[in-house]
């Protein structure tokens, strides 16, 4: 069956550390993965996305990395800050009419 | 003014009552999604339009309708609410060129319906 995967614990990292968050997919081939940050009560909202044919792509603090042959991308936020503190989600598209399945998401905590 | 509103915010009611949960957009784009959230099972997909004239079943649509009344506006409706049904609910929007232009429909969220079924 088609899966991805979001590690479900919290990751609890110190102010100014860098985050990375995972996210493992099984069964799919996506032509492209996205990154969405949601905060609590709120919509999810868009950050980044990357192609299948790129292996990396950067926006200010956030990188994200794309591996087809290990089925992973990983979420990287540099010089973390608190209101660094959300979930954040992957999706994927899956090759059908431009929909996005979406993981479950990680919850980030930044302390000072 | 947000993009995209989400009509009620919050709603409590009864097994076996009819919902209509709506959503409107000022964003002028073509598609759109209505996802539920559960805890522990991420966002899912009930229903998506593409333009006025074309709807699709997502993955978990039974116990649910929806109408694209224009272009801005997709409601959802729960014909015969039951408590298994109580989630949060969140309409979002993408737009058909950003797509061919390669943006790969980036979704636009609304603030979400907290719907509680009793």
């Amino acid at each position: 069956s088609q899966k991805i995967e979001q590690n479900s614990e919290a990751l609890n990292i110190q102010e100014g550390k860098t985050a990375t968050l995972t996210c493992n997919y099984t069964n799919y081939s996506p032509a492209y993965l996205q990154w969405y940050r949601q905060d609590p009560g709120r919509g999810p909202v868009f950050l980044l996305l990357i192609r299948e044919n790129e292996k990396e792509k950067r926006k200010e603090r956030l990188k994200v990395t794309f591996d087809t042959t290990l089925k992973q991308s990983l979420f990287h936020i540099t010089a973390s800050q608190p209101a660094d503190s959300a979930t954040y989600l992957c999706a994927l598209n899956t090759g059908t009419a431009s929909k996005l399945t979406f993981g479950t998401g990680t919850r980030l905590q930044v302390t000072l | 003014d947000a993009d995209v509103t989400q009509t009620p915010r919050n709603r409590i009611t009864k097994t076996g009552k009819r919902i209509m949960l709506e959503c409107s957009q000022t964003k002028g784009h073509d598609r759109m999604y209505w996802y539920r959230q559960d805890p522990g099972l991420g966002l899912r997909l009930i229903y998506y339009s593409f333009d006025v004239k074309d709807i699709n079943k997502g993955e978990i649509s039974d116990g649910y309708s929806v109408s694209r009344q224009a272009q801005a506006k997709f409601s959802l409706s729960l014909e015969s609410a039951i408590p298994n049904q109580t989630a949060l609910y969140f309409c979002a929007t993408s737009d058909l060129r950003s797509g061919r232009e390669g943006f790969a429909d980036t979704q636009y969220f609304g603030p979400g319906t907290r719907l509680t079924v009793l």
